[in-house]
């Protein structure tokens, strides 16, 4: 199975800051990953797909980009809103994994 | 509106067995693949099964295989889990999650609210 590993697992930033997040495959995924939100109680939203395409609704300050093993989102200009826990999950498999998580606090 | 329902969840104890529904609607569910996925409190998200639209092929995750079944029905617009041989490491919030394409990539979208699941004695 396809392992991936996030980081970091938790960070705090400020509003109207800039914030990445990484996945790293265990193998080369090339562009098969989805990024998705989920705030407490609630399910998962996606918010990326192939690596960089934007969900229909998501707003223009998340971004993805990357291939091969390593990509990353991008969240700029951080909103209050983004508070949030982030998974990236690898689609290259349907033997589908995610990542451990990655937990969004603004101060 | 796309909307999935979990239902089905409860406690349980060790050893026990529970089936899981995720009732479909807003779509042709017919035509799209499903899949499980659990959450263990305060933990990251586990894929669990996937089924394809005509309920072949269907994959697991090592940690469930050869316990649960997961099973659909599209004449009822149904997606089913079915647990057995349940231990205490299986509690938590299972969600269905329907398996969309875009193009070439896979994506789940939408979830349901999902089912909490406990498994205790």
């Amino acid at each position: 199975d396809i392992q991936m590993t996030q980081s970091p697992s938790s960070l705090s930033a400020s509003v109207g800051d800039r914030v990445t997040i990484t996945c790293r495959a265990s193998q080369s995924i090339s562009n098969y990953l989805n990024w998705y939100q989920q705030k407490p109680g609630k399910a998962p939203k996606l918010l990326i797909y192939g690596a960089s395409t934007l969900q229909s609704g998501v707003p223009s300050r998340f971004s993805g980009s990357g291939s091969g093993t390593d990509l990353t989102l991008t969240i700029s200009n951080l909103q209050p809103e983004d508070c949030a826990t982030y998974y990236c999950q690898q689609s290259y498999s349907t033997l589908y994994t995610f990542g451990q998580g990655t937990k969004l606090e603004i101060k | 509106e796309v909307q999935l329902v979990e239902s089905g969840g409860g406690l349980v104890q060790p050893g026990g067995s529970l089936r899981l529904s995720c009732a479909a609607s807003g779509f042709t569910f017919s035509s799209y693949s499903m899949n499980w996925v659990r959450q263990a409190p305060g933990k990251g998200l586990e894929w669990v099964s996937y089924i394809d639209s005509t309920s072949y092929p269907i994959y697991y995750a090592d940690s469930v295989k050869g316990r649960f079944t997961i099973s659909r029905d599209n004449a009822r617009n149904s997606l089913y889990l079915q647990m057995n041989s349940l231990r205490v490491e299986d509690t938590a919030v299972y969600y269905c999650a329907r398996d969309r394409s875009n193009g070439s990539y896979f994506l789940f979208d939408p979830w349901g609210q999902g089912t909490l699941v406990t498994v205790s004695s």
